[in-house]
This record gives structure tokens, sequence and C-alpha cells, in this order.
């Protein structure tokens, strides 16, 4: 079975402050780990993914496959990066294995 | 294109009614999704569609529960003798072919059950 969790419903961040949104999972393969993102009124978007190891607006998050983490980060938060966030666990490219499992979420708030 | 449409975007219908909602996803998405969030979950995976192909269905999509993609374009999602627990949001998503690791997530029809 595999499940995400993300222990904070709720974060709120300075302007300019760090951000680490925490996310564990639990697969028995090779997951591929998304963090999407939901802006007010906005529908669910994918924020990066850890294969492409990309930083989108200023946010990465490194896969540890020891911890089987999936931190979110960035360095200096902005108010525009409040928002739902939620991270998603896709149990490797294998077909028939095309769901996404999704967190609860977490609500970044930047405090201006 | 302006994405994945879903249509109505609320529904309010008494218990033991039943109900069909609609998702057009983006043109050439030969992939399609349908998720259930319930408040202060993430959505659920209910069930996917490659082209007209139901190809996984969730546990949580029971007999009550039926989804059909006929021409691999729009689907419909129908929720027969509707209980107070199906109460929630209905997403639909699509993915391109070659990157379906990014789904495109519709605004959602959100569901009441009184």
């Amino acid at each position: 079975a595999q499940r995400v969790t993300q222990p904070e419903k709720l974060l709120s961040v300075f302007k300019g402050a760090p951000v680490e949104l925490k996310c564990n999972y639990s697969y028995s393969g090779s997951p591929e780990l998304f963090w999407y993102v939901q802006y007010s009124r906005q529908r669910l978007q994918l924020l990066l993914r850890h294969i492409s190891r990309e930083s989108i607006k200023g946010f990465t998050a490194d896969l540890n496959k020891g911890e089987t983490s999936f931190h979110l980060k960035k360095p200096f938060a902005q108010e525009e990066d409040s928002a739902m966030y939620y991270c998603a666990l896709r149990g490797g490219s294998n077909f028939g294995n095309e769901k996404l499992t999704f967190g609860t979420g977490t609500r970044l708030t930047i405090i201006p | 294109d302006t994405g994945v449409s879903q249509n109505p975007r609320h529904k309010i219908t008494k218990r033991g009614q039943n109900v069909t909602f609609r998702c057009d996803p983006i043109s050439e998405h030969n992939r399609l999704y349908w998720y259930r969030q319930t408040l202060g979950q993430g959505p659920e995976f209910l069930t996917y569609f490659q082209n007209e192909a139901q190809l996984e269905k969730s546990r949580l999509l029971s007999d009550r529960f039926s989804a059909e993609r006929p021409k691999g374009s729009f689907s419909t999602l129908e929720i027969q003798r509707t209980e107070q627990g199906d109460s929630a949001m209905y997403l639909c998503a699509s993915s391109h072919p070659g990157h379906y690791y990014e789904q495109y997530f519709g605004p959602g029809t959100r569901l009441t059950v009184t």
C-alpha cells in the first residue's frame, strides 16, 4: 500500500524566512514524488517532481530514500507563496500504477 | 482550450437521488482521472481512463458509482442512490501522452447531499 504523510496541517512563516513543508511516504518500490499547489480560488497544479530536480518559484525538494521523505523547501518566503500544498506519490512508471496518492495537505501562510 | 472543465460546479441533491457529473479534458490528453476530496483531506483516487478504456478503479468506487468515457473524450461520473457520505468535491484531471506524470486538474464539482 502507498501512503503519504504531511504532519503539519497549518504552517505560518514570516516573509523572508525559510520555509520547509514536510512530507514522508510509504511505498515498497521506487516511487515518483510530486508537490502540487493550490492557490486561493485556483485549481490544483503541479509545482515540481523529484525526477526533474528543478527549482520552481524558488522551491526545491530532494527525495531521501533512506528517510522516505520529500520535504519542500524555499530559502526566503514570499507573500505569494501562501497556498495549500499537497505532497503526492505515484507508484513508478509501471502500467496500471498511474494513480496519485496525496497527503492531507499543508496550508502555508506567509506573514507580511 | 482553457483547461479541464467540469460541470456542474455545484450540485445539491437529496439523499437517494442520482447525480451525474461531466468532465471535459484538455484536447489531446488521452488519460482522464477522477478523484474525490472531502474536507481536510487530500484528493483520493477513484478511477482513470486511457482513451475509452477504464484501466483502474479504487475500492472507494462502490457499486453505486459508475464512470464512463464512451468516445475517449469527455467522461461522466454517476452516483446512484446518493448518501450523505457522498458529499465531497469531485475532481477530474487529464494528462498528455508522454507526460503522464503531470495531471492537469479541473475546478471540481462540489456535491452536497441533504
